[in-house]
C-alpha cells in the first residue's frame, strides 16, 4: 500500500511551457484534491474531485486544469507556466475525516 | 467564506518547555477541525482532529479542544522534544466538503536541546 504518490519530485520550467503533475492513490478513496503551498500562506486548494468524472474548482484554480478518469489518478495540468506558479504542490486523497497527502512536487518557473 | 488564523511564528523553545499554538476560525455551520504537522522535506501528516464542539483531539502528547464559544482550537503540549521541530497547520473542513480543507498559514516550531 503506497498511499499517495506524486511525480516528479522536482521540476524546473520556462515561462510558457506546459506540464502535468501526476498523482495516484491506491486506497480507493473517492475524494482527491490538489493544493499549493507558498511561504506564509499555508496550503490553498486548487481543484478537487469527489469521484471519477467529477471535478470542481477550489480557491486558486486559474492556470490549472484537472481531470479524473479513474478513481486512482488525478493529474494536474499547467497549460502555460508562469513565474507566479512557482510553488510546492501537494496532492491528497480523503476518507471521511482524514486527508492523506503525497510527498509534494517542488516546481520552479523561470 | 471559511478562514483559519494561526498565531504568528516562528516559535522557538527549549526542550521540555510548554507549547501553545493558537488557532481561531471563522466558518458557517459546524466544521471539523484538524492539526497537521509537516516535517522538513515531507508532506503533511494528520496530528489530531475534533469533529464537534467540546471534543478533545490528542496524539503523541499533543492536545487541542474544539471551543465553539471562542471559535478556537489551540494546540498544546506539556513538554516538547527536539523531534517536535516542524511546521504546524491548523485546518477546518466545513460540513460534508470532504475534499476541501481550509488551512491556516502555518507556524514554524524549533525546539533546542
Amino acid at each position: 500500500n503506497a498511499g499517495v504518490t506524486q511525480t516528479p519530485k522536482f521540476q524546473v520550467l520556462k515561462t510558457g511551457q506546459s506540464m502535468t503533475l501526476q498523482c495516484a492513490q491506491d486506497m480507493n478513496h473517492e475524494y482527491m484534491s490538489w493544493y499549493r503551498q507558498d511561504p506564509g500562506m499555508g496550503l490553498r486548494l486548487i481543484h478537487y474531485s469527489v469521484g471519477a468524472g467529477i471535478t470542481d474548482q477550489g480557491e486558486v484554480p486559474n492556470g490549472y486544469n484537472v481531470s479524473r478518469s479513474t478513481t486512482e489518478d488525478f493529474p494536474l495540468r499547467l497549460l502555460s507556466a508562469a513565474p507566479s506558479q512557482t510553488s510546492v504542490y501537494f496532492c491528497a486523497s480523503t476518507t471521511d475525516y482524514e486527508q492523506y497527502f503525497g510527498p509534494g512536487t517542488r516546481l520552479t518557473v523561470t | 467564506g471559511d478562514s483559519v488564523t494561526q498565531m504568528e511564528g516562528p516559535v522557538t523553545l527549549s526542550e521540555e518547555a510548554f507549547l501553545t499554538i493558537n488557532c481561531t476560525y471563522t466558518a458557517t455551520g459546524y466544521p471539523s477541525l484538524f492539526w497537521y504537522v509537516q516535517y522538513p522535506g515531507e508532506g503533511l501528516q494528520l496530528l489530531l482532529k475534533a469533529t464537534k464542539a467540546d471534543d478533545k483531539g490528542s496524539n503523541k502528547g499533543f492536545e487541542a479542544t474544539y471551543r465553539k464559544e471562542t471559535t478556537s482550537f489551540h494546540l498544546e503540549k506539556g513538554s516538547v522534544q527536539v523531534s517536535d521541530s516542524a511546521v504546524y497547520f491548523c485546518a477546518l473542513r466545513g460540513g460534508t466538503s470532504y475534499g476541501k480543507l481550509t488551512f491556516g498559514q502555518g507556524t514554524i516550531l524549533t525546539v533546542h536541546p
